[in-house]
């Protein structure tokens, strides 16, 4: 079975900081990560993904996340928050070659302080 | 091009009473999920179909849930009947499919049973 924890449902930092939310995955087979983002009232979107290869993914907004199989973790940062960053972040989790189904973290609530 | 489609947005029934939840997927995906959202239980994936044939509906709850998939531009997902604890937003989301592949989530649909 495949799982992840999200630490920190909820992180705060001030515009211009480092963002880092956390991810640690558990997984069976080699896994597919993702992490989406969603605003108020609106349905989840694609922030990145890992899949095979290349272990430090870059996404939209600014946005990376590097894929640490001995740790396993995929944590999500971006050098500098924006305000337009306030959303909730969701790490998710599918399998290489198998089921297409992801399985999401709780969520963390990322406030971006002015 | 139009994105996920689900209707309605906004839906408030009394405990008993059946809810039908309605999703077009983006044209030409293959895959279709289902998934619930609370704030206990975050992100749950009910069922999911691909080419229209339920794949996996292990996550559905129990009996009073119910899917279909009639043909490739349109699902439901039906609640007979409902009860409180239903109460949740529903995210139908679409795939091209292959594991691999990003999740395309409708706005959701916010379900309260009284």
């Amino acid at each position: 079975a495949q799982s992840v924890t999200q630490l920190g449902s909820h992180v705060s930092v001030s515009e211009g900081a480092l963002v880092l939310l956390r991810c640690n995955y558990s997984s069976s087979v080699p896994p597919y990560l993702f992490w989406y983002v969603q605003y108020p009232n609106q349905g989840l979107q694609l922030l990145l993904k890992y899949t095979t290869g290349a272990t430090l993914v870059k996404g939209i907004n600014g946005f990376e996340a590097e894929f640490k199989k001995s740790e396993t973790s995929f944590h999500l940062t971006k050098p500098s928050a924006h305000m337009s960053d306030a959303a909730e972040y969701f790490c998710a989790v599918g399998s290489q070659g198998g089921s297409e189904k992801l399985v999401f973290g709780k969520g963390t609530k990322l406030t971006v302080n002015p | 091009d139009a994105g996920v489609i689900q209707s309605p947005r906004h839906e408030v029934t009394e405990m008993g009473q059946e809810v039908t939840l309605r999703c077009k997927p983006i044209s030409g995906h293959n895959s279709l999920f289902w998934y619930r959202q609370t704030m206990m239980r975050g992100l749950e994936l009910l069922i999911y179909f691909n080419n229209n044939v339920p794949i996996d509906d292990s996550g559905m709850p129990e009996d009073r849930f119910s899917a279909k998939m009639p043909n490739a531009s349109f699902s439901t997902l039906k609640i007979q009947p409902s009860e409180p604890r239903d109460s949740a937003v529903y995210f139908c989301a679409s795939s091209t499919g292959g594991g691999a592949g990003e999740l395309f989530f409708g706005e959701g649909s916010r379900l309260t049973v009284l």
